[in-house]
């Protein structure tokens, strides 16, 4: 079955720990992109990437960090840096950078206290 | 000034009327617009489509779009109560690749 994997969907880490999430597609899309999601606010985007080896940040890259080392991979780093962390991660995928369809993973939503 | 703004809602319509979702956007030159239904805890899922003034049908749904006026709607025919859920309206501006999504009109369908 073609589609997008994120994994785990449940994570839970303690302050001040860097955390991997991971996303993987299966898709052959060239574009991958990281949103963030808070209770009662819309997608925000935090990091894509149109190729590998190279990612553009989003409205809120401050905190996280990425790579894109293979096509289908794309893992988003949480660092002790972000503020807030606290939230619904989804992790997307398109054909093309500009104008197509994005398709969503299932989510990791995680928990930082 | 939001690129999308959508109405949060909540919208009830009973079970087989016509469900309205309205939303409009920012960039006069936006070029590519999408529905998305999301259920609670999960993640969005495409719904529609569209690129040209107009109508787009695709089953129960139908799509409008009116560039001049800068909105797009989504209309639901026959509503189920599997069409409770939050809809979420995204645009790509003109100027770049970037989605921009609403945060979302929640829907009730009353069986």
């Amino acid at each position: 079955d073609g589609g997008i994997t994120q994994s785990p969907k449940y994570l839970f880490r303690k302050e001040g720990q860097n955390v991997t999430l991971s996303c993987e597609q299966n898709l052959n899309h060239d574009a991958m992109y990281w949103y963030r999601q808070d209770p009662g606010q819309g997608l925000r985007l935090i990091y894509y990437s149109q190729i590998v080896n190279d990612f553009q940040k989003g409205d809120i890259a401050e905190g996280y960090s990425v790579s894109r080392e293979k096509k289908e991979s794309f893992p988003l780093t949480v660092t002790s840096a972000q503020k807030n962390p606290t939230a619904f991660y989804l992790c997307a995928s398109s054909t093309g950078g500009g104008g197509y369809e994005q398709y969503f993973g299932p989510g990791t939503r995680l928990t930082v206290t | 000034q939001k690129e999308v703004e959508q109405n949060s809602g909540p919208l009830s319509v009973p079970e087989g009327a016509i469900a309205s979702l309205n939303c409009t956007y920012s960039d006069r030159v936006s070029q590519s617009f999408f529905w998305y239904r999301q259920y609670s805890g999960k993640s969005p899922e495409l719904i529609m489509s569209i690129y040209s003034n107009g109508d787009k049908e695709d089953g129960r749904f139908t799509a409008q779009l009116n560039k001049a006026s800068q909105y797009v709607s989504l209309l639901i025919r026959d509503s189920q109560p599997s069409d409770s859920a939050t809809y979420l309206c995204a645009v790509i501006p003109n100027t770049g690749n970037q989605f921009y999504f609403g945060t979302g009109t929640s829907l009730t369908v009353i069986p």
